[in-house]
């Protein structure tokens, strides 16, 4: 997956503060997706992206923030961190060409 | 909105056995694009195999294959001769196409264990 790099991949914060996860991509891909992880569960679509300028929310938003200024870059920022974002999030990207899926490492938040 | 249901959070096989693990899915649409993945500990996830709609051959990979009944809205997952390397979260995920794009949503995920 050395395709998508999210950065950082470790982080414990304390509520009521704010963090921005970077995630980047230099394939050239218009979808991009940020995804959480909670223990023992699925992924939960948080936001996601169709190109440059244009997000759209998921299953779960609340409590996040993203934009999409370039094609590589989809930073998803956190407001008020809130115990219940402590999670794993995931940044993803689409080649259209072939339908793949490219993942990054994840991103462990905790949230004290 | 479009949704995927895996409704067996754990499933055991013994080593060198075949498994299934069940996938449901509901759409409106006609053409989307269906995936397994694989998850283990360390959390990368790994594509086992993937499924376009309009295609009415099952996808293989290996010792993996699929069973893709369109009209009953299902995808599950066979592992054939199971190994040890096997045990992981898999996790069924669903994509729309055309404008739909955008929706890519994953089931809760089977935890699957490999027994030597």
């Amino acid at each position: 997956n050395a395709g998508v790099t999210q950065t950082p991949k470790f982080r414990i914060l304390k509520i009521g503060q704010s963090m921005t996860l970077q995630c980047a991509q230099d394939m050239n891909h218009n979808y991009m997706y940020w995804y959480r992880q909670d223990p023992g569960m699925g992924l939960k679509l948080i936001y996601y992206s169709v190109g440059a300028g244009i997000t759209d929310k998921g299953e779960v938003p609340n409590g996040y923030n993203v934009s999409r200024s370039t094609t590589e870059d989809f930073p998803l920022r956190l407001e008020l961190a809130a115990p219940s974002q402590t999670s794993v999030y995931f940044c993803a990207s689409i080649y259209e060409g072939t339908n793949t899926i490219y993942f990054g490492e994840g991103s462990w938040l905790t949230v004290v | 909105a479009q949704t995927v249901t895996q409704s067996q959070p754990e499933m055991s096989v013994q080593e060198a056995e075949t498994v299934t693990l069940s996938c449901t899915y509901d759409t409106s649409e006609s053409d989307y694009y269906l995936f397994w993945y694989k998850q283990p500990p360390s959390r990368q996830m790994i594509l086992v195999i993937r499924q376009e709609a309009y295609k009415q051959q099952n996808a293989t990979e290996n010792r993996f294959s699929v069973n893709f009944q369109k009209a009953a809205k299902s995808f599950s997952l066979k592992i054939s001769d199971s190994q040890l390397g096997d045990a992981a979260m898999y996790f069924c995920a669903y994509r729309g196409y055309g404008g739909s794009q955008g929706n890519l949503i994953f089931g809760k995920g089977t935890k699957l264990s490999v027994k030597p």
